[in-house]
């Protein structure tokens, strides 16, 4: 089965908010984490990553945190714009060099 | 620099003919994958190629499923006698090795079979 999955499969935000989406995993081996957003017609884009061995990492306009005790991720996004509306996926490594994608957070910017 | 280039970049074929999709890679990226997704799907692990080391067919769904990757740059994905269940876009990555850096991906080929 999918040992990654995303608590919500669509997210409605307004423009400027923040937007947080979560993820779940299962595998408690898994050491590697990656964000990535996928606009319509194109490849999943690098966001934002983590290693195990850190809770939170900072980038532009983005944060991801990682909770290891109850294996969960989740992204922010601050001040949410337009362009953000996308598809996000987490994944994560378990070990070995396959990444386990879940289903993806379909997030929608509201004007 | 260039990114992953992936060719054609849309694919309609009739049910039973034999496709090919290439896969042009990031330069000097040795970890090579192959993921498929289908329509509104997360993404399903194919197979990977690292360096000269023998590839990881592991998710290849069917022995109508092949693929090559020529002096450790270039890969083809084939899939013979296409079904209608192949149609999905087939997603190309790179990365420079096994796992613990990111992915970065292709736009993809979107294979119609009719």
């Amino acid at each position: 089965g999918e040992s990654v999955g995303l608590h919500l499969p669509t997210l409605s935000v307004q423009e400027g908010d923040n937007s947080i989406i979560n993820c779940a995993y299962s595998n408690s081996a898994s050491d590697y984490f990656i964000w990535y957003k996928q606009e319509s017609g194109k490849g999943p884009q690098f966001i934002i990553d983590i290693r195990s061995n850190m809770d939170k990492r900072q980038g532009q306009r983005v944060t991801v945190l990682l909770n290891k005790t109850v294996k969960h991720l989740s992204l922010q996004i601050a001040a949410t714009q337009p362009g953000d509306s996308a598809v996000y996926f987490c994944a994560e490594n378990t070990g070995d060099y396959k990444l386990s994608f879940g289903a993806g957070t379909t997030v929608t910017v509201r004007a | 620099g260039a990114g992953v280039s992936q060719s054609p970049s849309n694919k309609v074929t009739e049910k039973g003919k034999d496709v090919e999709l290439r896969c042009d890679p990031i330069s000097g990226h040795t970890a090579l994958y192959w993921y498929r997704q289908s329509l509104g799907q997360g993404l399903e692990f194919l197979i990977y190629f690292q360096g000269n080391s023998a590839p990881d067919k592991s998710g290849l769904p069917s022995d109508r499923f092949s693929a090559e990757r020529t002096g450790g740059s270039v890969s083809t994905l084939t899939i013979q006698r296409t079904q209608q269940e192949d149609s999905a876009v087939y997603l190309c990555a790179s990365s420079f090795d096994r796992g613990n850096s990111p992915l970065h991906f292709g736009n993809g080929t979107r294979l119609t079979v009719t």
